[in-house]
């Protein structure tokens, strides 16, 4: 069974810094490319950032852009954001997703989310 | 590429035919699915292709559309189906989502 599983979302003051962190398990994590998608509460979705298999090829959106850095760790299946310089319109439940088998971004599978809240 | 949902709330009673649209700024070919959320889960993959039902999607639920204009039609609403509802384009790696549709029952 495909499981993805966040951790590290913390109430975190403006300007501070989160590590967020996605564990992965009933795939081959190493040949997945893999996304980060948040939502504000309320909101709609927003993806966020994704790297390629080998981790060599990365994307950004433009609101997280030079304050973001998504990575990964094929050795032991995580998948990781780290998250610098927040703001408040930073809170949002961030989902880590898993490419499509075919390798197409479109999601199938979505951690269960983890609240980052941006607030003094 | 941005994506226009709409309506953006629909209240429809159970067994009508609901209709939702999402319109791109700009072509995407057929690299669009739908999503649906509800409250407190994680987003379900309903749609890809366009017209691709994901696995275990239910017949009811189907898609078109092709380039700037697509459709994700349910044909006869159930009470399970309220629910948000997203579209996504992936036909590049800059991804983005529709603003969603509300679907409630009346």
């Amino acid at each position: 069974e495909v499981q993805l599983m966040e951790s590290g979302g913390a109430l975190i003051q403006p300007g501070g810094s989160l590590r967020l962190s996605c564990a992965n398990s009933g795939f081959d994590f190493s040949s997945s490319a893999m996304t980060w998608v948040r939502q504000a509460p309320g909101k709609g979705l927003e993806w966020v950032s994704s790297i390629s298999d080998d981790g060599i090829k990365i994307y950004y959106a433009d609101s997280v852009k030079g304050r973001f850095t998504i990575s990964r760790d094929n050795s032991k299946n995580l998948l990781y954001l780290q998250m610098n310089s927040l703001r408040a319109e930073d809170t949002a439940i961030y989902y880590c997703a898993k490419d499509y088998d075919s390798g197409w971004p479109f999601f199938e599978n979505w951690g269960q989310g983890s609240l980052v809240t941006v607030s003094s | 590429i941005i994506l226009t949902q709409s309506p953006g709330t629909l209240s429809v009673s159970p067994g009508e035919r609901v209709t939702l649209s999402c319109r791109a700024s700009q072509s995407v070919s057929a690299n669009l699915a739908w999503y649906q959320q509800k409250p407190g889960q994680a987003p379900r993959l309903l749609i890809w292709g366009a017209a691709v039902r994901a696995a275990n999607v239910p017949a009811r639920f189907s898609g078109s559309g092709s380039g700037t204009e697509f459709t994700l039609t349910v044909a006869s609403l159930q009470s399970e189906d309220s629910a948000l509802y997203f579209c996504q384009h992936y036909d590049s790696r800059i991804l983005s989502f529709g603003g969603g549709t509300r679907v409630e029952i009346k």
